[in-house]
């Protein structure tokens, strides 16, 4: 079963404007969520962050809002550009010790082309 | 320092064959794990590893077998290989996610694809 889900497998947004990109979780333990992003042919890099202690954090260009009683967070590009055309990745972890430890539940990914 | 590395970067099995996918990091991290990528299905974790001689699996486990005999190394191995398991594997590995902080940032490895005739 999902627990961290990405409804919109792509999205298009012009160069300059405000890209968006949704995640919903399904699990009220997860209370730290991070943003990936991949290129074709590498790795997933981390990109940002947000502990549920907080509703928003920013760095640079890239803001992530988080809405714990709707289970949603968002990432926010502005404004975006070509190079931020990539697969990106929301996932989510839990705090509590245990077997789940350390580990982190992926959405399935939300292709972003940003086009000139 | 290398990061993460992964060897081979490419492989070709026929069905039944075996093979050993090797994860390095050089991070002194405590914590690496194995994902499977699929178009589609995001990446799923198969095993993954709290500690030098300590393994568990993750949500796709069925088919690999794993190894962490050494803090920086991590092994995957398939055993019978088989169509389904043709994909892209990456290895990450994290340092504190024990910590206060309640937060896990991976470091991923570039990735290997794997195909299975």
């Amino acid at each position: 079963d999902q627990q961290v889900k990405q409804n919109s497998p792509s999205l298009s947004v012009q160069e300059g404007r405000i890209s968006i990109l949704n995640c919903d979780y399904t699990n009220s333990m997860f209370d730290y969520f991070l943003w990936y992003k991949k290129y074709p042919a590498e790795g997933p890099t981390f990109l940002i962050s947000i502990s549920s202690i907080k509703d928003k954090n920013e760095d640079g260009r890239f803001t992530v809002f988080l809405n714990k009683s709707a289970k949603h967070l968002s990432l926010h590009i502005v404004p975006s550009q070509p190079g931020d055309s990539a697969v990106y990745f929301c996932a989510a972890s839990r705090a509590d010790r245990g077997s789940t430890l350390g580990r982190l539940y992926f959405g399935r990914g939300t292709q972003l082309t940003v086009w000139p | 320092n290398a990061g993460v590395t992964q060897t081979p970067k490419f492989r070709v099995l026929k069905t039944g064959q075996s093979m050993t996918l090797l994860c390095a990091q050089d991070m002194n991290h405590e914590y690496m794990y194995w994902y499977r990528q699929d178009p589609g299905m995001g990446l799923r974790l198969i095993h993954y590893s709290v500690g030098e001689g300590t393994t568990a699996k993750g949500e796709v486990p069925d088919g690999y077998n794993v190894s962490r005999l050494k803090k920086q190394n991590f092994l995957l191995g398939l055993e019978s290989a088989a169509p389904s398991q043709t994909s892209v594997y990456f290895c990450a590995s994290s340092y504190d996610p024990a910590g206060l902080l309640n937060y896990n940032e991976q470091f991923f490895g570039p990735g290997t694809r794997l195909t299975v005739l």
